[in-house]
């Protein structure tokens, strides 16, 4: 099992809908949880960051956090084709060994 | 504020030589991580260095080495170049990271893209 698991996609949806990317992980005393944003051929830019369980929303995006069921995801909403890129999920845990660990990352295209 | 800054952009080099990168943190922030991101994948932690020591490695062979300096800026060296080398290589920057806890963002520097032929 992999420690963040992400499915890679490509998740398509049409201009102004709502994108929906998923995450879970394996180390359950994992405790700060990052959605970072990719483009191609470019180093990876933070969108967001959830510590506790439940909603935390920034303009159009809403990270959402279960630790029981060890998962967290990102809606975006309202679309738009510049959010076309792939999502990467991160998670740092309780090991004591100060990495971030990155999922594969989620390719979204949001169609014009 | 500065950022976190990479240099070269871009490298090539041939297998069985040595590469250093360079990466200068963001300011305010003494801890420095380096990862490897090949194409398709996601970034994989090299190691860390805090107080210009090695504070945790990930799965890489020791020919993956680095250095701190009191500036907070850093190197990664590779020694032995293979074709698998070839990858995006991600500076990051943060305030301490703690065990436990709820730890700051990773900040990333453009990167280096290393080509081994």
């Amino acid at each position: 099992q992999k420690e963040v698991e992400q499915n890679s996609g490509p998740l398509s949806v049409p201009e102004g809908a709502i994108a929906s990317l998923n995450c879970t992980y394996s180390d359950r005393g994992s405790q700060s949880f990052f959605w970072y944003r990719q483009y191609s051929g470019k180093s990876p830019e933070l969108i967001m960051f959830i510590y506790s369980n439940g909603d935390k929303e920034d303009g159009r995006f809403t990270a959402q956090l279960n630790k029981a069921s060890q998962y967290v995801s990102l809606l975006i909403r309202d679309s738009q084709p510049s959010d076309s890129a792939t999502y990467l999920c991160a998670v740092i845990g309780l090991s004591g060994t100060y990495k971030y660990i990155f999922g594969t990352g989620t390719r979204l295209k949001v169609l014009a | 504020e500065t950022g976190v800054t990479q240099s070269p952009t871009h490298l090539i080099k041939t297998r069985g030589q040595q590469v250093t990168l360079r990466c200068s943190s963001q300011s305010g922030h003494n801890t420095v991580s380096w990862y490897q991101q090949a194409l398709g994948q996601g970034p994989q932690f090299i190691f860390q260095y805090y107080r210009e020591e090695e504070n945790g490695r990930g799965n890489f062979p020791p020919r993956f080495s680095g250095l701190q300096f009191p500036n907070y800026s850093s190197e990664l060296n590779v020694n032995a170049l293979e074709l698998d080398d070839s990858a995006l290589y991600l500076c990051a920057s943060s305030p301490r990271v703690q065990t436990g806890g709820n730890n700051s963002p990773l900040h990333f520097g453009n990167g280096t893209r290393l080509t081994v032929t």
